[in-house]
């Protein structure tokens, strides 16, 4: 059964970097995933895709200090530079023939 | 510049049905699919269904499955879920999600635009 695991929680001080996990389950290391931004009392928004080989696509007028990368089962989320609105919530989600859509249960970035 | 504007949503007794709809602009609607995921206050995101840029593929959660139905307008740039049979554990924000995949193909992919959703409120 393919699952997305993430940290319930992260914090960081505003200026640093934070790099965000999510982990495919044993046997589906090859997804792709997408992760989504979801700031309080607001709807999600996408930041971008990662392939298993790392390659990352943003979405639109995602800024710079956001990046992503993959190591094996393991995809990431980085943020450079933290400022006081990329405290928010993070998924991820995966997709696939059978396995339709499937999000993680989400990591709340807390920036000090 | 994409915009989901999800309506609809309520409060509604158990086992009573409602209907959502989401209208889109910003993008040519009938080349994409669409999805409708859920969201319980305070927890985290959960996906219902989708439908294929020409309606004919449905895909839906199991939770969901032989009780809600997706379909689609594309004269009207409108999405909709009709929800049938509801139960309290439907409660939820509902947002309408646009698929990222290639256009005029079915296979869904990721989500690459989102709603600000609609709630949904079940009881008695």
């Amino acid at each position: 059964q393919l699952l997305l695991t993430q940290s319930p929680s992260a914090s960081t001080s505003l200026g640093a970097s934070v790099r965000l996990t999510c982990t495919l389950s044993s046997g589906h290391s090859s997804y792709a995933i997408a992760w989504h931004q979801q700031q309080s009392q607001r709807g999600p928004r996408f930041l971008m895709k990662i392939s298993s080989d790392g390659n990352y696509t943003k979405g639109d007028g995602i800024p710079d200090r956001f990046s992503g990368s993959s190591s094996g089962a393991a995809r990431y989320l980085t943020i450079s530079g933290l400022q006081s609105e990329d405290e928010a919530d993070y998924y991820c989600q995966t997709w696939g023939t059978g396995i339709h859509v499937i999000f993680g249960e989400g990591t709340k970035l807390t920036v000090l | 510049q994409v915009h989901l504007v999800e309506s609809g949503g309520g409060v509604v007794r158990p086992g009573r049905p409602l209907r959502l709809s989401c209208t889109a602009s910003g993008f040519t609607f009938s080349h994409f699919g669409m999805h409708w995921v859920r969201q319980t206050p305070g927890k985290g995101l959960e996906w219902v269904a989708f439908i294929s840029f020409d309606g004919n593929n449905k895909y839906y959660s199991d939770s969901v499955k032989g009780r809600f139905s997706i379909s689609r307008d594309n004269s009207k740039n409108t999405l909709y879920v009709q929800m049938d049979s509801l139960r309290v554990d439907d409660t939820a924000i509902y947002l309408c999600a646009k698929d990222r995949g290639e256009p005029g193909t079915s296979p869904l992919s990721y989500i690459d635009y989102w709603g600000q959703g609609t709630p949904v409120t079940v009881s008695s």
